[in-house]
């Protein structure tokens, strides 16, 4: 199973919007509606920030979206904050009882 | 609340094993969930490692399966992980999780750093 497709850096400015996308195939994020984003703060454990593609776990601001178009899903950050600057990471269910993670997106907040 | 915590050895030889221990709090394990291991060398990205249900039924990533044995006692409340014939390639901070299925996880320990060196 082939880690999810992340670009390694996005920007953007206070108040600004950015989007991270992260590319798989029709066996994991086209094929199912089980796209997870994680958000990774500097030697913190990931949290979970978007779960099924766009659901918010409770307590995460909804500045935070999530989509998918085909074999792509993407992460939408609206109104940027200096604290969202931090490591994102998405995941999959890549069928077979697997879970596929990305390789990672660096945030900056410029 | 959940609350998981990683404990075990923090370094370990070339061709030993690795072994780690995950006991969770604020929730039965036998109520439940799947409880996974995720790995991520310093610096990059995050690894599934594999899982296990509360009835013993366990699940690996395909990269790792010959040298990965994850196992529950749930009179404890707790998971482990068993990596053999470790490299400096498994040199990571390794996380014990909850899974919702294979779909996501949802409450991460803090990680434990391992190092692998003689």
């Amino acid at each position: 199973q082939s880690a999810l497709i992340q670009p390694p850096s996005a920007s953007g400015s206070p108040g600004q919007s950015v989007t991270i996308s992260c590319t798989g195939t029709s066996s994991d994020v086209g094929g199912y509606n089980y796209v997870s984003w994680y958000q990774q703060h500097p030697g913190k454990a990931p949290k979970l920030i978007i779960f099924e593609v766009n659901k918010w776990p409770s307590g995460v601001p909804d500045r935070f979206s999530g989509s998918k178009s085909g074999n792509t899903a993407s992460l939408t950050v609206s109104g940027l904050r200096a604290e969202d600057e931090a490591d994102y990471y998405c995941s999959s269910y890549g069928g077979s009882n697997n879970l596929v993670f990305g390789g990672g997106t660096k945030l900056t907040v410029l | 609340q959940v609350q998981l915590q990683e404990s075990g050895p923090g370094l370990v030889k070339p061709s030993e094993t690795l072994s780690l221990t995950c006991p969770v709090s604020g929730y039965s394990i036998s109520s439940g969930y799947f409880w996974g291991w995720i790995r991520q060398p310093p610096g990059k990205g995050l690894e599934w490692i594999g899982s296990i249900y509360q009835s013993g039924s366990t699940y690996y990533s395909s990269s790792l399966k010959s040298r990965v044995t994850i196992s529950v006692d749930t009179s404890k409340n707790q998971f482990s992980l068993k990596l053999t014939s470790v490299t400096a390639a498994d040199t990571a901070f390794y996380y014990c999780a909850r899974q919702r299925g294979h779909q996501l996880v949802d409450y991460w320990g803090q990680g434990i750093l391992v190092t692998v060196s003689s």
